[in-house]
């Protein structure tokens, strides 16, 4: 069974860089799929980050590319967020997620972590 | 870029049929994904590649998708059901996800 489990500080100052880790267990990050990050402000509907392939490539929002880098590290099977100069309307509840691609979606979801920006 | 349009809520009483919709621009052409998100969970994906169902959800659970609307449709609701569901697509022109703003499902 594929589990995800996000891990990272829950408070952050405004203009800092929030930082993000999803360690994978059940599943090799190295063996396929790609791997994505999506978020929900409190009471807000989902935003999607953007998502890394087991090779590296990335594709992020267009409304956050700017500030977003993810990363992979498949010889800790965990993949990585950072999001630069954020603010209060960053705050959210983010969640990691193995991307299935354009026909299966995300199907295995981690328990999301709630990130505030605050100083 | 690409919109995502649902309705904010859709009530429905135990037993009968809820539907869902979810509108885009030729969503029609486009694989669709359904989530349900029950309050303080991570969402539970649902409906794949527009009717396909992954393992563990109920045939209660349809998927049907034409022109300009996507359709999720739960038979016989019951009141466990009651939830929040996204539509998602993949947007090729722009290389991203897309969500719908989400729909509760009220069971009355």
């Amino acid at each position: 069974q594929v589990q995800l489990q996000e891990s990272g500080p829950g408070l952050v100052k405004p203009s800092e860089t929030l930082s993000l880790t999803c360690a994978v267990s059940g599943y090799s990050i190295s063996s396929g799929y790609s791997w994505g990050w999506i978020r929900q402000p409190p009471g807000e509907g989902l935003e999607w980050i953007g998502s890394i392939s087991h090779s590296g490539s990335t594709d992020y929002n267009p409304s956050l590319k700017s500030r977003v880098t993810i990363s992979v590290d498949t010889s800790k099977n965990q993949f990585s967020l950072k999001l630069s100069s954020v603010t209060a309307a960053d705050t959210a509840v983010y969640y990691c997620a193995r991307d299935g691609g354009s026909s299966r979606g995300f199907d295995y979801w981690g328990q999301g972590t709630l990130v505030t920006v605050s100083s | 870029s690409y919109v995502l349009t649902q309705p904010p809520s859709v009530s429905v009483a135990p037993g009968k049929t809820a539907r869902i919709t979810c509108g885009g621009n030729n969503i029609g052409f486009k694989s669709v994904h359904w989530y349900q998100q029950k309050p303080g969970q991570a969402p539970v994906l649902v409906i794949y590649d527009e009717s396909d169902r992954p393992s563990g959800i109920p045939e209660r659970f349809s998927g049907s998708n034409s022109v300009n609307t996507a359709t999720l449709t739960i038979s016989r609701v019951e009141a466990g059901d009651e939830a929040d569901y996204y539509c998602q697509v993949w947007d090729s022109s722009s290389d991203h996800w897309v969500f719908g703003g989400g729909t509760k499902l009220t069971v009355l």
